[in-house]
């Protein structure tokens, strides 16, 4: 069974500029996570989506940060313009549900902002 | 305060050895539990969850302190390929998500 699919997995960009992250979550698993994760730190939610309804996107920063999941599957995270502070480990996960599931994590994209 | 504390270590053991891991969280209404795993550069991975008996699983014991709002993980008999970065993960009732420890980095020297 194929796992959570992202991409790019390496990202540079200068600040200011937009970037956008996709996921593609394990087939059948009707919740998706984005995650972000800094050095030296346990990844941190940033949204989280119930098919294709965003249940819980409280830490996500609204003013830069957007993310969508057209037709409850695959999932894009965009951030628009990027922070030096943006720097960070994007993970998606999905789950067959919320309630007790195992997480399944995808590789991430490692964004480096200059 | 974080909802979940863990000793970032670097714990630095020798192959054979038996290292313990702690964890605290602060929210009483917290009722799931799990260890995953995250190697250098890799995505985290379900390394057991942590049940209010104990439990165990091969070199592997979890354990649940609900009085005092603790976890446990314990390994047994470290091996090099245990090397990895652990994460505490705790979730609330109901429809929530999994709110995660900053990990606690093991290196197991040979």
């Amino acid at each position: 069974e194929a796992g959570v699919v992202q991409s790019p997995r390496y990202k540079i960009i200068e600040k200011k500029q937009p970037v956008a992250f996709w996921c593609n979550p394990i087939s059948g698993h009707n919740t998706l996570y984005w995650y972000r994760q800094n050095l030296g730190q346990g990844p941190e939610l940033l949204i989280r989506y119930e098919n294709e309804e965003a249940v819980d996107d409280s830490q996500l920063p609204k003013d830069r940060f957007s993310a969508e999941r057209l037709k409850g599957v695959d999932s894009t995270l965009k951030i628009q313009p990027a922070e030096l502070g943006d720097s960070a480990v994007y993970l998606c996960a999905s789950s067959p549900g919320t309630g007790g599931f195992e997480q399944y994590f995808g590789p991430g994209t490692r964004l480096t902002v200059t | 305060r974080k909802e979940v504390e863990q000793d970032p270590g670097p714990f630095n053991v020798p192959e054979g050895a038996t290292v313990a891991f702690n964890c605290t969280y602060s929210n009483s209404a917290s009722q799931s539990f799990f260890w995953y795993r995250q190697d250098c550069r890799k995505e985290p991975k379900l390394l057991m969850s942590v049940y209010s008996s104990g439990n165990e699983d091969g070199r592997f014991t979890a354990q649940l302190n609900r009085a005092s709002q603790y976890i446990s993980l314990l390994i047994r008999d470290s091996k090099l390929s245990d090397s990895a970065t652990y994460l505490c993960v705790v979730k609330r009732t109901g429809n929530t998500p999994l709110v995660f420890g900053k990990g606690t980095r093991l290196s197991v020297i040979a």
